[in-house]
């Protein structure tokens, strides 16, 4: 299985500052064919199912704020918030669909400090 | 726009099983990928299963002696049944569908509390 390790578990950002999420892959997920890496990045708010934020590693999914930014190559991936907004409070996924079994990392908290 | 349908909260007991259905409304059925995820309280994500526009079906290993999901092309529905419910079942039970081009899942229902005693 692919295993995603996300860091830090938690972070507390002040408003209008960045955050950053990473997101470790334990093997690629980069599918030659089209040399994309099938790995997205999801926001979970409270009582609210996840909603996609951005697919094949940094394309923003309909509707995202361009302050949502996805980077990374081979094993490790990042998510930014290059400037946090009180809606931006919540829990954050990164997720793998290049192989079977889909994994997902175990979230990293945001909140304002 | 494409709605995914879920069900209302249900108890069930130990032994028994789950069936749960996603119905999906607004769009297309072919094409896509439908995925179960779930959500024990308190913490984070597990893909349960998936089945492929090819209607080919893949499980979490560690689900897979006791899972089946499947498709209802012509009632645009998908299903998951989980046999042998024990108390770690206990999780909010989401549908989604997986992007015909990133594998995504970027559409979710809005979940069904299963909760196992």
């Amino acid at each position: 299985d692919v295993v995603l390790t996300q860091s830090p578990a938690s972070l507390a950002v002040s408003l209008g500052e960045r955050a950053t999420i990473h997101c470790k892959s334990s093997q690629s997920v980069l599918f030659t064919g089209n040399n994309e890496n099938y790995l997205a990045w999801y926001q979970q708010k409270p009582g609210q199912p996840p909603k996609l934020l951005i697919y094949w590693t940094s394309n923003r999914a309909s509707g995202v704020p361009d302050r949502f930014s996805g980077s990374g190559s081979g094993t490790d991936f990042t998510l930014t918030i290059s400037s946090l907004q009180a809606e931006d409070v919540a829990v954050y996924y990164c997720h793998q669909c290049y192989n079977h079994p889909r994994t997902f990392g175990q979230g990293t908290r945001v909140e304002i400090k | 726009q494409v709605q995914l349908h879920q069900g209302g909260a249900r108890l069930l007991k130990t032994s028994e099983t789950l069936s749960l259905t996603c119905g999906v409304s607004g769009g297309s059925f072919n094409n896509y990928y439908w995925s179960w995820v779930r959500q024990p309280p308190g913490k984070g994500l597990e893909w349960i299963g998936e089945v492929h526009p090819a209607g080919d079906s893949y499980y979490s290993p560690s689900l897979s002696s006791r899972v089946v999901i499947s498709r209802d092309t012509s009632e645009a529905q998908f299903s998951l049944t989980l046999h042998y419910l024990t108390a770690a079942d206990t999780a909010m039970y989401f549908c989604t569908r997986g992007s015909d081009y990133s594998k995504a899942g970027d559409i979710w229902g809005q979940g069904t509390m299963v909760t196992v005693s």
